[in-house]
């Protein structure tokens, strides 16, 4: 069972590039998010999706985008990386009403 | 933007203590209380979910308490074991976002 499976692992991006971190689950869960995690910070919440189709803000969502194009996969756009973009970004997927939440393997990206 | 507080932010414990950590949020439009624990270079893992107020939760030497009416949760740890070092998280689910806390960072000493 793979559970949730997040793609990269890590990345160095220049200015202004702009690249797609992946995120894909196995376990049908309707509710996907993706979280950015910096140092005193924990993790914020930057888009989410409670279904295919549908998605939402969090607390931090400028410079990313996001789709959902299908119950397994949820996608993070940025759009022109900044340094102030780099982090450790965690995808998660869960049932919907507020159910455990699994998480990615996390991404550590540094935007120089 | 809505408020999680854990504290203390750090705890360091010798071997066999006994420990608790808090998680303080908004006791309005509650759905759900998380506790995760986090340990370096892995991903946070679910230990408990709680959903109502009075909620008691186990799990070997871990267990929870919430109360949703004042906004407070407690996560004790008896007999602290090395492998329990680790970084707790909560996280307050309100229907729609989950926010989570800063974490308590937990050291146990052999």
């Amino acid at each position: 069972n793979a559970g949730v499976t997040q793609t990269p692992k890590f990345q160095v991006l220049k200015t202004g590039q702009s690249m797609t971190l992946q995120c894909a689950q196995d376990m049908n869960h309707e509710y996907m998010s993706w979280y950015r995690q910096d140092p005193g910070m924990g993790l914020r919440l930057i888009h989410y999706s409670v279904g295919a189709g549908i998605t939402d803000q969090g607390e931090v969502p400028n410079g990313y985008n996001v789709s959902r194009s299908t119950t397994e996969d949820f996608p993070l756009r940025l759009l022109s990386a900044a340094p102030s973009q780099t982090s450790v970004y965690f995808c998660a997927s869960s049932y919907p009403g507020g159910g455990e939440a699994f998480f990615g393997q996390g991404t550590r990206l540094t935007v120089v | 933007i809505l408020n999680v507080e854990q504290s203390p932010q750090s705890l360091h414990v010798q071997e066999g203590d006994s420990t608790n950590f808090t998680c303080s949020f908004p006791s309005s439009n509650f759905y759900a209380l998380h506790w995760y624990r986090w340990e370096t270079a892995k991903s946070p893992e679910a230990l408990f979910v709680m959903t109502l107020n009075g909620d008691e939760k186990k799990k070997g030497r871990i267990s929870a308490t919430l109360n949703t009416k004042e906004g407070y949760s407690y996560l004790y740890i008896k007999g602290s074991q090395p492998e329990d070092s680790a970084t707790y998280l909560c996280a307050f689910f309100n229907g729609n976002q989950f926010y989570f806390g800063t974490g308590t960072s937990l050291t146990v000493i052999p």
